[in-house]
């Protein structure tokens, strides 16, 4: 399983868009890139998923580099309600391999 | 579509008694199961696999007598708490995930609190 590395706090305004990148030198070839958010006292919501280049939903965009060493989760506007903690994690089957969590970037948005 | 619930939400007990939590997929049918734990301001942890129909596996340093796993149905795994004590008082999360989906699908979380 590749480690990941993010920041561990973040701090931006409503209205602002928020770029938390994360680093994972070890990818391997197979591997996925997975974002999940959290809320206090509730479990992780899934975010968004990508292999390459860019990947987009209706709450985020993930951009992986061409190398996939890093990536970034970029989530547009921000409001009050996005305060939460990100986790990037990496994996080749996301869905049925165990998650090794890290530490995580607590984001937190001023009005 | 993909939501996974738990049961209780938060349960209070006693020093020395045992608490069960249930983790159940209620639009698929789960052939994997995660159980995390998660203490204030951490990072969950995780504390075992398990599979429909076979023994769970545990992660290094969690205890498999403590911390009972059964999933005996593609719906439904439970994590039983056994002789809990204070240091047991947790946030315990489960997950849920099948071949087909793209991801795992988190429970919404069980604040155990030992007395």
């Amino acid at each position: 399983l590749a480690k990941t590395t993010q920041p561990i706090s973040m701090d931006s305004y409503e209205g602002q868009e928020v770029n938390i990148t994360c680093s994972h030198n070890n990818i391997a070839t197979n591997d996925y890139i997975t974002w999940y958010q959290q809320f206090p006292s509730q479990g992780p919501r899934f975010i968004i998923q990508g292999y390459k280049t860019k990947v987009t939903n209706e709450v985020a965009s993930l951009f992986i580099p061409a190398d996939r060493k890093s990536s970034t989760l970029s989530l547009p506007r921000v409001s009050l309600s996005d305060t939460a903690v990100y986790y990037c994690l990496v994996g080749e089957r996301v869905n049925t391999d165990k998650l090794i969590f890290g530490t995580g970037t607590r984001l937190q948005v001023f009005p | 579509g993909a939501v996974v619930s738990q049961h209780p939400s938060r349960v209070i007990c006693k020093s020395g008694t045992s608490v069960k939590i249930e983790c159940r997929s209620l639009d698929f049918q789960a052939t994997t199961m995660f159980w995390y734990r998660q203490f204030p301001k951490q990072s969950l942890m995780l504390m075992a696999t398990s599979n429909e129909g076979s023994k769970a596996t545990y992660e290094q340093g969690v205890e498999k007598d403590k911390f009972l796993i059964n999933h005996a149905s593609l719906t439904l795994s439970t994590l039983t708490v056994t002789s809990a004590h204070p240091e047991d008082s947790s946030f315990y999360i489960c997950s849920a995930s099948t071949r087909t989906t793209d991801t795992q699908y988190f429970g919404p979380g069980t604040r155990l609190t030992v007395l």
